[in-house]
Order: structure tokens, then C-alpha cells, then sequence
């Protein structure tokens, strides 16, 4: 069965902390898409980023960053240097390669930025 | 603009009444989704479509129904069978990549069902 575990439920920084929000995964598949989405107050769920299971690069965009290890089954997300928009709920979601994948989602870690 | 739109944006239903949930998509899109979220309980899928004029339960399908006729859309009638049917409604897409779907999906801006 493929399970998504984001640990920590809320998460308050004040602005200007660096943040890292937490996700592990369970999957059998070895071919597999690790995803990360941000819902703001209004709602809608905004794509940050995919990653495959074949690739364990860590990325970087901007503030953002992620870092993926097959070994602790893990796709942790890193804010650097918060900022009270990147007040959200953050989802990370798991789906299997292939003609078949459905995209499971983790309960979200809700992040509050304070000024 | 490409996307999804879902409407109404709020929906407030008296029990035992049905109401639908409109989904549409002019992303060309294969795979449709909705999904259910309660506060502390993330997204929860009740219904999927890959391809038009079919579609599987999810994990928590009971209480719903779906149609997919055409491509660009897919309805979500919340029958008086959900018992509780207070929530937020997502709508998703996804495209397929060389057959694959393992590409990210892109949601709409929701519907928030109340029961009065």
C-alpha cells in the first residue's frame, strides 16, 4: 500500500527562519513520483515540484529547496528565509509510474509566518 | 487562459437533498479527480477517471456519484446517501506523458459544501 506521513501538523516561524517541513513515504514500486503542492487561504492547490525516483538530486529554486532520500524514504521541503506569503498548507503527495497513478496525499503541515 | 473551473464556489444543501459539483477543464486533459479535504484529513480521493465514459471508486466513494461523458468534464453529485457531506471539494487533472500518468495535477479553486 503507498502511505504519504507529513508528522508535523502546524509549523510557526516568525519571518526570516529557515523552515523545513517533513514528509515520508511508503511505496512498493520502484518507479515512483514524489510531489509537493502549497494551498494558500484561498484554497486552490498550487504545484512547487515533481520528482521521480530515479533521480535523488537535490533541487533549488530560489528560497525553495528539496531534498530527497530514497535510503530514510524521505522528500523534505526547505524554506529558506520565510516570508509571511509563504503562510500555507504544505501537501506532499506520492503517485506510481506508469498508466495507473493516483496521487496520495499526506494531511498537509499547515505553516504560519509571523512578521 | 488554460485550467480548471469548478463552480459554484460556496453550495449549501438541506439534508436529504442531492446537489452537483461542476468540473471543467480546457486542458485537454485524460485524468480527472475529485477529492475530498476536512480539516486535519488532507485529501481524500473519491472518484477518478482515465479516460471518458469510464470511472473507479476512490477511497471514500460512497455517498457519490460521477459522470464522464466528455473529456472536458467531470460532475460530482453528492446523493442524500453521504452522510456527512459538509467539506471542501477539490477537482483535479492530469495529462498523460508518453501513456504515463505521472505528471502533476492541476486543481481547481474548490467548492465548499455546507448541509443546512
Amino acid at each position: 500500500a503507498q502511505k504519504v506521513t507529513q508528522a508535523q501538523t502546524e509549523i510557526s516561524v516568525v519571518e526570516k527562519e529557515d523552515v523545513t517541513l517533513d514528509c515520508v513515504y511508503e511505496t512498493r514500486d520502484t518507479t515512483y513520483y514524489l510531489f509537493w503542492y502549497k494551498q494558500p487561504p484561498s484554497g486552490e492547490l498550487v504545484f512547487l515540484i515533481r520528482r521521480n525516483s530515479f533521480d535523488e538530486q537535490n533541487e533549488i529554486s530560489g528560497r525553495y529547496s528539496w531534498n530527497f532520500q530514497k535510503s530514510t524514504s524521505s522528500f523534505n521541503f526547505t524554506i529558506t528565509a520565510s516570508q509571511v506569503v509563504d503562510s500555507a498548507v504544505y501537501f506532499c503527495a506520492l503517485s506510481r509510474g506508469g498508466s495507473q497513478g493516483n496521487l496520495i496525499f499526506g494531511k498537509g503541515t499547515k505553516l504560519s509566518v509571523k512578521p | 487562459d488554460g485550467g480548471i473551473t469548478q463552480s459554484p464556489k460556496y453550495l449549501f444543501r438541506k439534508e436529504g437533498q442531492n446537489v452537483t459539483l461542476s468540473c471543467e477543464q480546457n486542458l485537454n486533459h485524460d485524468a480527472m479527480y475529485w477529492y475530498r479535504q476536512d480539516p486535519g484529513q488532507g485529501l481524500r480521493l473519491i472518484y477518478y477517471s482515465q479516460i471518458v465514459n469510464d470511472f473507479q471508486k476512490g477511497d471514500i466513494a460512497e455517498g457519490y456519484s460521477v459522470s464522464r461523458e466528455k473529456k472536458e468534464s467531470f460532475p460530482l453529485t453528492v446523493t442524500s446517501a453521504q452522510k456527512n457531506p459538509t467539506a471542501f471539494y477539490l477537482c483535479a487533472s492530469r495529462r498523460r506523458d508518453r501513456g504515463a500518468l505521472d505528471t502533476e495535477a492541476f486543481f481547481g479553486q474548490g467548492t465548499r459544501l455546507t448541509v443546512v
